[in-house]
């Protein structure tokens, strides 16, 4: 059964990198996306972005100008980098498995997610 | 369109059944995914596909779509399904990026 674990700094400064790890364990790391999404305090859910073990990305319009999402295979590990943080990128980062196959798309499972708080 | 819209508050009795609705018209092309979040937790997905459970979602839990709009129906409603429930799916506009409902805050009575 995959399960995910993931790690990052939770305290940064505005204009500051944010930069979080996911490790895969019980499962392929190859036959899947991955994806990270996050959640301000008492807000939805918000799309970031996915990555596949090629390293081929998708992001969210609205953020890809600041993101960037990496692949280590070796480790089955991957990684998310938001730059330029201000206080409206204090949120909890989720990752997650991303299947997606036209018509049908899901995440499952997720990480148990990182709070970020940008504060000077 | 690439927006999904949700009812931001429904409430049930225990015991009685209710559903909770996306709309949006990416739902045209693909199929909604439904997540369960309780205060404090990461989501759990509970739906997805045509009208799939993962595996230790009760059968209560059932999924239903129908042109631009989706809905996930609790039937016989616990006090444990007190939670926030929103809706997954990907713009149908050919880029196929992600979208999130705003989500819908269960209250069971």
């Amino acid at each position: 059964q995959v399960q995910l674990q993931q790690w990052g700094a939770g305290l940064l400064k505005p204009s500051e990198t944010l930069s979080l790890t996911c490790a895969v364990s019980g499962g392929s790391f190859s036959d899947s996306y991955w994806t990270w999404i996050r959640q301000p305090p008492g807000k939805g859910l918000e799309w970031i972005g996915e990555i596949n073990y090629r390293g081929g990305t998708n992001y969210n319009p609205s953020l890809k100008s600041r993101v960037t999402m990496s692949v280590d295979t070796s480790k089955s590990q991957f990684s998310l980098k938001v730059t330029s943080l201000t206080a409206a990128d204090t949120a909890v980062y989720y990752c997650a498995r991303d299947y997606h196959k036209y018509p049908y798309t899901w995440f499952a499972p997720w990480g148990q997610g990182t709070l970020v708080t940008v504060s000077s | 369109s690439s927006e999904l819209t949700q009812d931001p508050v429904v409430s049930v009795a225990v015991g009685q059944t209710v559903s909770i609705t996306c709309q949006g018209d990416s739902l045209r092309s693909y199929y909604a995914s439904w997540y369960q979040q309780k205060p404090g937790q990461a989501p759990v997905l509970v739906i997805y596909g045509k009208d799939n459970r993962p595996s230790g979602i009760p059968d209560r839990f059932s999924g239903s779509s129908s042109g631009n709009r989706a809905s996930l129906t609790i039937t016989g409603a616990q006090a444990e399904d007190e939670a926030d429930y929103y809706c997954n799916s990907r713009d149908s506009s050919g880029n196929h990026l992600v979208v999130f409902g705003g989500g819908t805050k269960l209250t069971v009575l």
